[in-house]
């Protein structure tokens, strides 16, 4: 079955400074999905990568996705405490009901 | 813009009882889900549904569980005898034909 590997698994960084966060699927991904979730809450839809080389901005975060469709970054650039909580790279699976697999999630802290 | 709702927002329960979470998915989508995620762990599929009917259930969606969307809107969750280690964030989700699922804001159960 795939699983997908976060890392790291917690971060903290000073407010504006540059950090990324790495997800590594162990079979070709169909779809990847990055949310952001703050502790006990819903997940927020970030973006959205489906082909391989693909890179999505929005803001100050920058989403990409490999060639070999296996790896996804998201980067944020100049940190805001805003950008803290946990984010999650999830991904689509084959054969039609399009459910999600999730990471293990990395908890950004930003320090202000 | 249109969101997912769910209700309650934390339900308390005793072992053995029933509960029903309730979700109000998007009024356009056509495939529902719910997830669940233990405190501190991944985010779990549990069941998709699609055309008034289970589609894929994961191994954690035993005969304890059923879903139901009784009335074209609603979409609901029920585990008829509550066990210690149901105790989690219930997700319910919703997306259009090939767009990312949208999530609700979770039910926290408590099964004590």
């Amino acid at each position: 079955s795939q699983e997908l590997e976060q890392s790291p698994q917690s971060l903290i960084v000073q407010e504006g400074k540059n950090l990324t966060i790495n997800c590594t699927s162990s079979k070709t991904l169909y779809g990847l999905y990055w949310y952001k979730q703050k502790y006990g809450e819903g997940l927020i839809f970030l973006m959205m990568l489906q082909k391989g080389g693909e890179e999505k901005s929005h803001e100050k975060i920058t989403a990409k996705l490999d060639e070999k469709k296996q790896q996804s970054s998201l980067h944020i650039t100049a940190s805001q405490p805003s950008h803290a909580g946990i984010y999650l790279c999830g991904a689509e699976t084959p054969g039609g009901t399009y459910k999600y697999i999730f990471g293990t999630g990395t908890r950004l802290k930003v320090l202000a | 813009e249109p969101e997912v709702t769910q209700t309650p927002s934390h339900q308390v329960t005793q072992m053995g009882q029933e509960v029903i979470l309730r979700c109000v998915p998007i009024s356009n989508h056509l495939y529902f889900y719910w997830y669940r995620q233990i405190l501190g762990q991944k985010v779990e599929f549990l069941v998709s549904f699609y055309n008034n009917e289970i589609s894929e259930k994961s191994e954690i969606f035993d005969d304890q569980f059923s879903v139901e969307r009784p009335d074209g809107s609603n979409f609901t969750l029920k585990i008829r005898s509550t066990k210690l280690e149901d105790s989690a964030m219930y997700f319910c989700a919703s997306r259009a034909a090939a767009y990312e699922q949208y999530f609700g804001p979770g039910t926290r159960l408590t099964v004590t």
